[in-house]
């Protein structure tokens, strides 16, 4: 079992609509999370952290966490063309507090 | 402020060669990261720097590798001598302090190596 899990996609939004990206993790204990945006052949750039369960909004930007349930999800209100891109969920372990595992992203495309 | 810088953006070498990356952190980041994602992979972590020290290397895959970062300032990260599998893009990144959701990661464009 992989220690992030993300849907590939791609996922395809109406501009406009509501883009949901999903993410699971396997270690219990890990303390924080954070969703990363990478446009293809840039950096990962980072737009969300959470540690609590429950919403954090940032803008159109709102991240979820479901420790129980093991789940942090991003939801992209308003969806515009410039969001196409990636989105990498990633997991600060407990067990080394200074190292971030990635999931595979998941690829979004926004369509006009 | 400059941001996390890498160089080359890109090489290509053979089978066999040696070859050298390297990243320039933002100033005053004394923690440095290296990362590789590998075709249809995920981004994986290599190591991590806390100045000059390796702090957790436990992401490197084999002595083929080899990470330096003397001064405590810019790091290079060393293939030698480099295998097909080693192809991939190595991304940098640098963080103030190590509590990553306080001090986040920057990271670096990435080197993107092929090996032929």
């Amino acid at each position: 079992q992989k220690e992030v899990e993300q849907n590939s996609g791609p996922l395809s939004v109406p501009e406009g609509a509501i883009a949901s990206l999903n993410c699971t993790y396997s270690d219990r204990g890990s303390q924080s999370f954070f969703w990363y945006r990478q446009y293809s052949g840039k950096s990962p750039e980072l737009i969300m952290s959470i540690y609590s369960n429950g919403d954090k909004e940032d803008g159109r930007f709102t991240a979820q966490l479901n420790k129980a349930s093991q789940y942090v999800s991003l939801l992209i209100r308003d969806s515009q063309p410039s969001d196409s891109a990636t989105y990498l969920c990633a997991v600060n372990l407990y067990s080394s507090a200074s190292k971030i595992i990635f999931g595979s992203g998941t690829r979004l495309s926004i369509r006009p | 402020e400059a941001g996390v810088t890498q160089f080359p953006s890109h090489s290509v070498i053979e089978k066999g060669q040696t070859v050298t990356l390297r990243c320039d952190p933002i100033s005053g980041h004394d923690n440095l990261y290296w990362y590789r994602r590998v075709m249809g992979k995920e981004i994986k972590f290599l190591l991590h720097f806390v100045k000059e020290s390796k702090q957790d290397e436990s992401g490197m895959p084999n002595n083929r590798f080899l990470a330096e970062r003397t001064g405590g300032t810019y790091s290079t990260l060393k293939v030698q001598p480099a295998e097909l599998e080693d192809s991939g893009v190595y991304f940098c990144a640098s963080s103030q302090g190590r509590d990553l959701y306080n001090s986040p990661l920057h990271f670096g464009n990435g080197t993107r190596l092929t090996v032929t």
